[in-house]
């Protein structure tokens, strides 16, 4: 069935660092793919998001470009910040639901 | 706008008792999720609706676990009776069916802990 696999945390960061989290898939037909974030004590919020091949989503400095030739959709961001310690979940909407990556643990240090 | 509500935030009880967990979609939204997350395993989906009718539980742990969605605008969560490893974070989610991005809208969630 569908899937997805991200990069197992955690991760510890500098602040201003380079980020990158991987995202990889496995789907038939052509799912939705997303990046939520969850900050200590709260739900899941909607980070970005890409619905076709090649698009790429972006929001708050982060990016992800939907790759169907290598099925990822690795999240990046060229400077971290503190405020960005939360952990990331990649996920995938095939219609049937969405399934959920185990999550990266991020922690970005002063 | 108000997002996805749930109550309680916290819920502490004692083995064997009954807990419901509520929540309130996105007016509008026409299909409901319900997460458990853990450390252990992440997170997991029990049951989901649409238009108030259960499409899939089969993430359901057991029968000790139901969900009912009486109208478009509640949701309950129930575990009877509940045991130490029903402790974890509950998170309802809402969308709308048939968008382009099934983007799914998270609630704060409910911390449980049996003891």
């Amino acid at each position: 069935g569908n899937s997805v696999t991200q990069m197992e945390g955690p991760v510890t960061l500098s602040e201003e660092a380079f980020l990158t989290i991987n995202c990889t898939y496995t789907a038939t037909g052509y799912p939705s793919l997303f990046w939520y974030v969850q900050y200590p004590g709260e739900g899941l919020q909607l980070l970005l998001k890409a619905t076709k091949a090649d698009d790429k989503g972006s929001n708050k400095g982060f990016e992800a470009t939907y790759r169907k030739e290598t099925t990822s959709f690795h999240l990046e961001k060229g400077s971290v910040q503190v405020s960005d310690s939360a952990v990331y979940f990649c996920a995938l909407s095939d219609g049937l639901g969405m399934r959920f990556g185990a999550g990266t643990r991020l922690t970005v240090k002063p | 706008d108000a997002g996805v509500i749930q109550s309680p935030r916290h819920e502490v009880t004692e083995m064997g008792q009954e807990v419901t967990l509520r929540c309130k979609p996105i007016s509008g939204h026409n299909s409901l999720f319900w997460y458990r997350q853990t450390m252990m395993r992440g997170l997991e989906l029990l049951i989901y609706f649409n238009n108030n009718v259960p499409i899939d539980d089969s993430g359901m742990p057991e029968d000790r676990f139901s969900a009912k969605m009486p109208n478009a605008s509640f949701s309950t969560l129930k575990i009877q009776p509940s045991e130490p490893r029903d402790s974890a974070v509950y998170f309802c989610a809402s969308r709308i069916i048939g968008t382009a991005t099934d983007t799914q809208y998270f609630g704060p969630g409910t911390r449980l802990t049996v003891l």
